[in-house]
């Protein structure tokens, strides 16, 4: 089975942007999760998708949303850009059959500059 | 509110070594715990996790993670370190409805 895959791996953006990030979950996958990881921060929780809706969120500025289409594959937009959002993203997907100690598979993330 | 303690943020050991890095949380309900590593450029892999069965927990490549709540810890080992453990490694804690909440992370040197 392929893995979780995320596009694009680098991007480069000026302040003000805004961006889109896109995850293809594992297959059979229906839980998309995503993180923001900087050196300050450590890795920093930003939302949880399943089946097309919005699960959790973590404590981001309304700059920061996302979404996930009907066969499971999720976007995340930043909009206005800040340098602090420099980072790496990562995607996770879970099978998801309600048990919560379902493990994340992890893509390799999108490396975001902001310049 | 969960959280999760990694002392060190970089352990450095000879190769051939005993790794312990070491990981306490906190949580109000019974947890679930994971350790990830990640090397250079990647996203996260899981190596063990613990989900209330046995408090011994072995996972990938030798690593094992033992479960002690009296301690609220939950440290991973392996006995004998080779180059390739070289990573960062994560600890994290599930519990209740709220998502994963990950340690800061320790940097694993091993040293030749």
């Amino acid at each position: 089975k392929a893995g979780v895959t995320q596009t694009p791996r680098y991007l480069i953006k000026t302040r003000g942007q805004q961006v889109t990030l896109s995850c293809s979950p594992i297959s059979g996958h229906r839980s998309v999760s995503w993180y923001q990881q900087t050196p300050g921060q450590g890795l920093q929780f930003l939302f949880e998708y399943f089946s097309e809706t919005q699960r959790n969120k973590g404590n981001f500025p309304g700059r920061f949303s996302g979404r996930q289409f009907s066969n499971s594959r999720s976007e995340m937009n930043v909009s206005t850009l800040e340098l602090g959002d420099s980072a790496l993203y990562l995607c996770a997907s879970s099978i998801d059959r309600g048990r919560r100690s379902e493990t994340q598979y992890f893509g390799p993330g999108t490396r975001l500059l902001v310049l | 509110a969960q959280s999760v303690t990694q002392l060190g943020s970089h352990v450095s050991v000879s190769e051939g070594a005993l790794v312990l890095l070491r990981c306490n949380y906190s949580s109000s309900v019974p947890p679930y715990l994971f350790w990830y590593v990640q090397y250079p450029n990647q996203g996260l892999q899981l190596l063990l996790k613990y989900t209330s069965a046995a408090t011994l927990v072995k996972g990938i490549n030798g690593f094992e993670a033992e479960f002690k709540k009296s301690e609220t810890s939950f440290h991973l080992t392996k006995p004998s370190a080779h180059m390739s453990d070289a990573a960062e490694y994560f600890c994290a804690v599930l519990s209740g409805n709220t998502p994963l909440v990950f340690g800061k992370g320790t940097r694993l040197s091993v040293i030749a």
